[in-house]
């Protein structure tokens, strides 16, 4: 069936470095590619997302690209901020219209001053 | 935007005793819900799909007798989770999918998750 695996976490950064986050994907068709993110005790807040292949998603200097040769979604962000502490998820949705997200398993990031 | 109220966002039951779990779409209607179970750092596990005026659709390996899914109206759908124990304790989140929302997933909105502490 159709699957997202992203890396494993935690990651943890300095104010103002450079994030990646990868993020591959198994689906048959052609999905919808998501990030979600959470913060403590909260529910999932959508971050981006593109339909298509080469499309690319971008939000609060967060970027991700649909490449579909690669199968891949990586979340990247030029210069994090400590407010980027959350636990990212990469998501997808098959190419059936009502159906569920399918996650990954979360990546934990951690911003310092 | 589409907002999903999510209700309680936490609650405390004895042991044996039933919880429910309220799912609200706020200004928009929602022919589809979909309701996750997510254990601490790990990722969110699709429990069942409902739809407005059907049963839902229950995943692998979840019992529909214990955790019943209501979804008797386009703004509304419920999860109780009957005869609790101390392994159902967990984070609970629903998502609404607006009505006529095309099939590349836009609109996909989360409630705010539900704790559940069973003791």
């Amino acid at each position: 069936g159709d699957s997202v695996t992203q890396m494993e976490g935690p990651v943890t950064l300095s104010e103002e470095a450079f994030l990646t986050i990868n993020c591959t994907y198994t689906a048959t068709g052609y999905p919808s590619l998501f990030w979600y993110v959470q913060y403590p005790g909260e529910g999932l807040q959508l971050l981006l997302k593109a339909t298509k292949a080469d499309d690319k998603g971008s939000n609060k200097g967060f970027e991700a690209t649909y490449r579909k040769e690669t199968t891949s979604f990586h979340l990247e962000k030029g210069s994090v901020q400590v407010s980027d502490s959350a636990v990212y998820f990469c998501a997808l949705t098959p190419n059936q219209a009502g159906t569920a997200l399918i996650f990954g398993k979360g990546t934990t990031l951690s911003v310092s001053s | 935007g589409a907002v999903v109220s999510q209700h309680p966002s936490w609650v405390i039951c004895k042991s044996g005793t039933s919880v429910k779990i309220e799912c609200r779409s706020l200004d928009f209607q929602a022919t589809t819900m979909f309701w996750y179970r997510q254990f601490p750092k790990q990722s969110l596990m699709l429990m069942a799909t409902s739809n407005e005026g059907s049963k839902a659709t229950y995943e692998q390996g979840v019992e529909k007798d214990k955790f019943l899914i209501n979804h008797a109206s386009l703004t509304l759908s419920t999860l109780t989770v009957t005869s609790a124990h101390p392994e159902d304790s967990s984070f609970y989140i629903c998502s609404a999918l607006p009505t006529g929302s095309r099939r590349e997933g836009y609109g996909y909105t989360f409630g705010s998750g539900t704790r559940l502490t069973v003791v």
